[in-house]
């Protein structure tokens, strides 16, 4: 029984460069949400996301990042031209219906050189 | 807007202590409440959670009782052990036509010592 995964754990990139984060949902599950977590900080909601749609980006910064689910594959969180401020550790949690508890992944952990 | 307040941290108990973390929140309507738990270098997990009023969540020998008339969600534990430590989240969702998106406290490190 797999659980939320995610990749890569790690993520190193220089200032400009693209980062694409890569979340694969529990089997079944069609939520998906992305949250970051600032060093020393809670975690933020960043967007929520079912199949093929966004339903909540309340949470995202209104440039550089974007985030998607396809009907196939997994869910992306991307950040484009990317600053030292992005440099944070990334969660993406499922749930099978909006009610249920979400399960976590490990995260990715964004550095920004 | 919701909010969610911990206590601060870190908080160093002994092994077989008595543990709380105070958690308080303002929401809006009845929202459920949950305790994570993040372990070095790992995603959170559910600790436990209550859907309302009164409701008490328990797990492991935590628990956790929804106190809707202090707004208040502590965490506590009879006797804590070396391999509870770790960082505690309080948490709050209510369910929107955004989805079930969660609002966090900033999180409570707990480090137990022999």
């Amino acid at each position: 029984n797999a659980g939320v995964m995610q990749n890569p754990r790690h993520l190193v990139r220089r200032r400009g460069q693209e980062a694409r984060l890569r979340c694969s949902p529990v089997k079944g599950h069609s939520h998906v949400y992305w949250y970051r977590q600032l060093p020393e900080e809670g975690l933020k909601f960043m967007v929520y996301l079912q199949k093929e749609n966004i339903i909540d980006e309340s949470g995202m910064p209104k440039e550089r990042f974007s985030a998607e689910f396809p009907k196939e594959g997994p869910s992306i969180l991307r950040i484009q031209q990317v600053v030292r401020g992005d440099s944070a550790a990334y969660f993406c949690a499922s749930s099978g219906t909006p009610d249920q508890p979400q399960h976590f992944g490990d995260g990715t952990r964004l550095s920004i050189l | 807007g919701n909010s969610v307040t911990q206590m601060e941290g870190p908080v160093t108990l002994s092994e077989e202590a008595f543990l709380t973390i105070n958690c308080t929140y303002t929401a809006t309507g009845y929202p459920s409440l949950f305790w994570y738990v993040q372990y070095p270098g790992e995603g959170l997990q559910l600790l436990l959670k209550a859907t309302k009023a009164d409701d008490k969540g328990s797990n492991k020998g935590f628990e956790a009782t929804y106190r809707k008339e202090t707004t208040s969600f502590h965490l506590e534990k009879g006797s804590v052990q070396v391999s509870d430590s770790a960082v505690y989240f309080c948490a709050l969702s209510g369910l929107t036509g955004g989805g079930n998106k969660l609002t966090f406290g900033t999180g409570t490190q707990l480090k137990v010592e022999l």
